[in-house]
């Protein structure tokens, strides 16, 4: 069964530092979208993606935040200089034309010291 | 806008009796909804969905849930709790029409099962 794919598993990084989380979404799917949640919390939305460009975001996802689609296979979640609040676990997720529910990554935990 | 509340953020109940969760929903169009469970350091998993066809749905590991637009609820029941349904639970809803669309999920609800 298809399933989308995060990696690495876990991150730490040092506080300042960039971040890049990687994402393979199912590989027919057209719409693509990061999440994260800090501990305790619920999911929140962060981005959309869709022919190319952000379709929609939040107001989390600042000038800090960056998604890109480098190639054919993978979606990836960049964070430029990373706060200790940007510690939270990230799922990637996507979906095709005509579905109703999107598809959930097993996430990655981003640990900011 | 739409918005999801999830009343009770821990529900405990003794293994067989019946599971509650409840969600009710804001949404000024049409929503689906959805409910996902997480196990433990693990990711979201979709147990059921509503898209505006029966609303009774049946979901995975014999959990349904009931669109009740009258009610603007969707709540998640279980007849019988097992062990293994321990875990977080999160509803959300997402506008019913257009693109897949961005979710919006509730504070969820841990579910605890005592033996």
């Amino acid at each position: 069964e298809p399933e989308v794919t995060q990696t690495p598993s876990h991150q730490v990084t040092q506080m300042g530092q960039e971040v890049i989380l990687h994402c393979v979404p199912i590989s027919n799917h057209l719409y693509f979208y990061w999440y994260r949640q800090i501990l305790g919390q619920k999911v929140e939305f962060l981005v959309s993606f869709y022919n190319n460009e952000i379709s929609e975001k939040s107001e989390i996802f600042d000038d800090q935040f960056s998604v890109e689609r480098p190639d054919g296979s993978n979606f990836t979640l960049k964070i430029r200089s990373t706060k200790l609040e940007d510690s939270a676990m990230y799922f990637c997720a996507s979906s095709d034309e005509g579905d109703t529910e999107a598809f959930f990554g097993q996430g990655t935990r981003l640990t900011v010291v | 806008a739409q918005s999801v509340t999830q009343l009770g953020s821990h529900v405990s109940v003794s293994e067989g009796a019946l599971v509650l969760l409840r969600c009710n929903y804001s949404s000024s169009v049409p929503p689906y909804l959805f409910w996902y469970v997480q196990y433990p350091n693990q990711g979201l998993q979709l147990l059921l969905k509503y898209t505006s066809a029966a609303t009774l749905v049946k979901g995975i590991n014999g959990f349904e849930a009931e669109f009740k637009k009258s009610e603007t609820s969707f709540h998640l029941t279980k007849p019988s709790a097992h062990m293994s349904d321990a875990a977080e639970y999160f509803c959300a809803v997402r506008r019913g029409s257009g693109n897949t669309g961005k979710l919006i999920f509730g504070q969820g609800t841990t579910l605890q099962v005592k033996p």
